[in-house]
């Protein structure tokens, strides 16, 4: 199985600030990456898929990037309704595997 | 817009075989792009794949999971199955299914999600 690693597992941050969380690979995954937002007693949301490719009705300050084994996820100024739990995972093969969150706090 | 909504007992005996239902509106499970997936997650934990089936009936299961799972589709009530037998407290999640879109070079993401069912193994 390909391990996820998500760094930090959780990070307090204010409105407006500019916020990156990383995922790394057990094995290379080419751009085969997803990163999802999950809110408390909901399901995850689909952000973006292919590494970088902002799923469809996503707002703009988030972005993705990376390609091999590292890819971040960046949301460029944070706003109220981004505080949340938010899962990497690799589609490159199966079974298909998830990071193990990080949890976004406000300060 | 496509919704997916999972159904099924919320309490499951030990030893006991778990069953859910994904019922699909708004769209056919019949298309060539999709797979339908089921997806776990514990209280207070991350997610787990379980396992995936295509209209036409060929599975993909998680190997940690393989010896308990079935998923089966029916695609005239536009439904998919999951049975998973020998349930112990390790069970005990929130049970997601969810569309996975098969895009071009075989890139392929989780997208809708139902809304969860939370089955807790206990007796």
């Amino acid at each position: 199985d390909i391990q996820m690693t998500q760094s930090p597992s959780s990070l307090s941050a204010s409105v407006g600030d500019r916020v990156t969380i990383t995922c790394r690979t057990s094995q290379s995954i080419s751009n085969y990456l997803n990163w999802y937002q999950q809110k408390p007693g909901k399901a995850p949301k689909l952000l973006i898929f292919g590494a970088s490719s902002l799923q469809s009705g996503v707002p703009s300050r988030f972005s993705g990037s990376g390609s091999g084994t590292d890819f971040t996820l960046t949301i460029s100024s944070l706003q109220p309704e981004d505080f949340a739990t938010y899962y990497c995972q690799q589609s490159f093969s199966t079974p298909y595997t998830f990071g193990q969150g990080t949890k976004l706090e406000i300060k | 817009q496509l919704q997916l909504q999972e159904s099924g007992p919320g309490l499951v005996k030990p030893s006991e075989t778990l069953s859910l239902t994904c019922t699909v509106s708004g769209g056919s499970i019949s298309s060539s792009s999709y797979y339908w997936d089921w997806i776990r997650q514990p209280p207070g934990k991350g997610l787990e794949w379980i396992g995936s089936i295509y209209y036409r009936g060929s599975t993909y299961y998680n190997p940690s999971l393989k010896s308990r799972v079935t998923i089966s589709v029916d695609t005239s009530k536009n439904q998919f199955s999951l049975k998973q037998s020998s349930v112990t407290a390790a069970d005990t999640a929130v049970y997601y299914c969810a569309r996975r879109f098969i895009a071009a070079a075989g890139f392929n993401w989780f997208d809708p999600w139902g809304q969860g069912t939370l089955v807790t193994v206990s007796s």
